[in-house]
């Protein structure tokens, strides 16, 4: 089954480590994107990539980085500059920046 | 992205159709909208969207006003399986996609 997946789905952070969230989709989907969304709240972008090996920030990425080395793959790294990292991260995938979005089940962050 | 404002909560009974309404006054002529739902602790869902004309499939109808400042997402017998956050956006080639905190429908029995 074709579909986006997100790995782990929950992630506990130690002070001043940095922990990386997996995001994978065989959707053959050129656009890809991360989302933060706290208790209540809706959904802030924090970066989205349109194609390999570029990639731009969204609303909230100061404390984040990413990578796009393959079409299939965003992992979104949390570093330790990010402050209050607990939150419910969702990735998402479109076949082109004006298409539906298909979302992961999302990566639940906590810190110790 | 145009913002979209939506009520905050709404219930519905079981097997009643559930119109989930969206202002969206300050949309441009190639926005379309879209919406999705998100059950607890979940990824969202697609679940339709349209630019003019009024648009169903297999989950829900979406309504959109002739001026297309404001739409109504039906869903024509909502069961308790539906009962989940639905966001109305936005949406027009640009990436940043404002989600909002939506409705909260709550389907009773």
């Amino acid at each position: 089954d074709g579909g986006i997946t997100q790995s782990p789905k929950y992630l506990f952070r130690k002070e001043g480590q940095n922990v990386t969230l997996s995001c994978e989709q065989n959707l053959n989907h050129d656009a890809m994107y991360w989302y933060r969304q706290d208790p209540g709240q809706g959904l802030r972008l924090i970066y989205y990539s349109q194609i390999v090996n570029d990639f731009q920030k969204g609303d909230i990425a100061e404390g984040y980085s990413v990578s796009r080395e393959k079409k299939e793959s965003f992992p979104l790294t949390v570093t330790s500059a990010q402050k209050n990292p607990t939150a419910f991260y969702l990735c998402a995938s479109s076949a082109s920046r004006i298409e539906k979005l298909f979302f992961g089940s999302g990566t639940q962050l906590s810190v110790l | 992205d145009a913002k979209t404002t939506q009520p905050p909560s709404m219930d519905c009974a079981e097997g009643r159709a559930a119109n989930l309404p969206c202002n969206h006054s300050t949309i441009s002529g190639n926005e379309y909208v879209y919406w999705y739902r998100q059950i607890h602790s979940q990824g969202p869902q697609y679940i339709i969207h349209g630019l003019k004309n009024n648009e169903t499939n297999e989950m829900a109808s979406l309504i959109i006003t002739e001026d297309r400042k404001s739409s109504t997402l039906i869903l024509p017998h909502a069961t308790l399986r539906d009962t989940a956050v639905y966001y109305c956006i936005v949406q027009t080639g640009a990436n940043n996609l404002f989600f909002g905190t939506g409705t909260r429908l709550t389907v009773i029995p």
